[in-house]
This record gives structure tokens, C-alpha cells and sequence, in this order.
């Protein structure tokens, strides 16, 4: 049981490229969460599904797109990255009240 | 607006000491409170949670105490040890945000050997 795993666990990117973080859980959660978190902040919410077939925007989703491609995985999709979206992304997923969350990816936009 | 917040960045403790880290929030509508722990270079880790309809809650180590009246909980880490050194934030969620957490910014606590 691995739990909430993300990849990739570092990436550098190029102004305007664009990019797809990768989330699984195998808990068999409904409700997967995306956040960011920025040196000095807690996490912000940028979108979450609660359940499959659904999401929805957080507090910051400009410039981000998601997918509840099943129940186990959802991905974060830059379309054209920008170096205000460099942060760690951390991916979530739910059951009762509790969240639990992966490892991280660490996006640097140059 | 709503917000959640720890009172200090920073806090040094003695090995073996006891530690209290404080949080104030905003939301008087907030009914669910959660501590999280994030070590270097990993995601939040689940401590301890506490419903709105509870003052206290003990687990392994860790206590947490909640004071709806003046919008305060805290958490209190007891014989502090060397593995205790990491961030610590407060969440919070009211019921009617489809369970979007609301993070404060973090303690970062270390410990002194």
C-alpha cells in the first residue's frame, strides 16, 4: 500500500512549456486534492475532485488544468509555465475528514 | 478575509522539554481542526484532529486544545525529541467547503540536543 505517490519528484522547466504532474493514490479515496506551497506559506488549494468526474477550482487555479482521468489518479496539468507557478506541489487524497498527502514535486519555471 | 495562522515562525525547544505550538483562526464557522507535520523535503504528515464540539484531544506525545471562545488551538508535543524538529501547521475546515483545507502558515520547530 504505497499510498499517495507523485511524479515526477523534481522538474525545470522553460518559460511557456508546458508539463503534467502525475498523482495515484491506491486508498481507494473518492476526493484527490492539488496544492502549492510557497516558501514561508502554508499550502494553498489549487483544484480538487471529489469524486471522479468532477473537479473543481481551489483557491488558486489560474494557469493550471486538471484531470480525474479514474478514481485513483489526477493529474496537474502548466499548460505554459510561467516563473510565478516555480513551488511544490503537493497532491492529496480523502477519506472522512483527513487528508493525506504525497511526497511532493519540486517545479522550477527559469 | 478567513484565515488560519500560527502565532510564531520559530520555535527552539530543549530535547526532552515540552513544546506548545499555538494557532489562531478566523472562521468562527470552522468545525473540524487538523495538525499536520512536514519534515524536510516531504509532504504533510497527519498528527492529530479535533472537532468543534471538543475542547481536548490526547494522542501519542501530542495533545491538542481547542478554545472556540477566543478562536485558539493549540498543539503541545510532550518530551520533545530529536525527530519532533520539523514544520508544523494548523488546518481547518468549516462544513460547508466540501472539505477544502485552509492551512496556516507553519511553526518550524527545532529541537536542541
Amino acid at each position: 500500500n504505497a499510498g499517495v505517490t507523485q511524479t515526477p519528484k523534481f522538474q525545470v522547466l522553460k518559460t511557456g512549456q508546458s508539463m503534467t504532474l502525475q498523482c495515484a493514490q491506491d486508498m481507494n479515496h473518492n476526493s484527490m486534492y492539488w496544492y502549492r506551497q510557497d516558501p514561508g506559506m502554508g499550502l494553498r488549494l489549487i483544484y480538487y475532485s471529489a469524486s471522479e468526474g468532477t473537479t473543481d477550482k481551489g483557491e488558486v487555479p489560474n494557469g493550471y488544468n486538471v484531470s480525474r482521468l479514474n478514481k485513483r489518479e489526477f493529474s496537474l496539468r502548466l499548460e505554459s509555465a510561467a516563473p510565478s507557478q516555480t513551488s511544490v506541489y503537493f497532491c492529496a487524497s480523502r477519506v472522512t475528514d483527513t487528508q493525506y498527502f504525497g511526497p511532493g514535486t519540486r517545479l522550477t519555471v527559469l | 478575509g478567513e484565515s488560519v495562522g500560527l502565532h510564531l515562525p520559530t520555535l527552539s525547544v530543549q530535547e526532552g522539554d515540552n513544546s506548545i505550538i499555538n494557532c489562531a483562526y478566523s472562521n468562527s464557522a470552522s468545525d473540524y481542526f487538523i495538525w499536520y507535520k512536514q519534515e524536510s523535503g516531504k509532504g504533510p504528515q497527519f498528527i492529530i484532529d479535533i472537532r468543534s464540539n471538543m475542547d481536548k484531544r490526547q494522542g501519542q506525545r501530542v495533545t491538542v486544545l481547542l478554545n472556540k471562545t477566543v478562536k485558539h488551538l493549540s498543539l503541545q508535543i510532550a518530551a520533545t525529541q530529536p525527530g519532533d524538529s520539523a514544520v508544523y501547521f494548523c488546518a481547518e475546515i468549516s462544513g460547508s467547503n466540501d472539505y477544502k483545507l485552509s492551512f496556516g502558515a507553519g511553526t518550524t520547530v527545532t529541537v536542541r540536543a
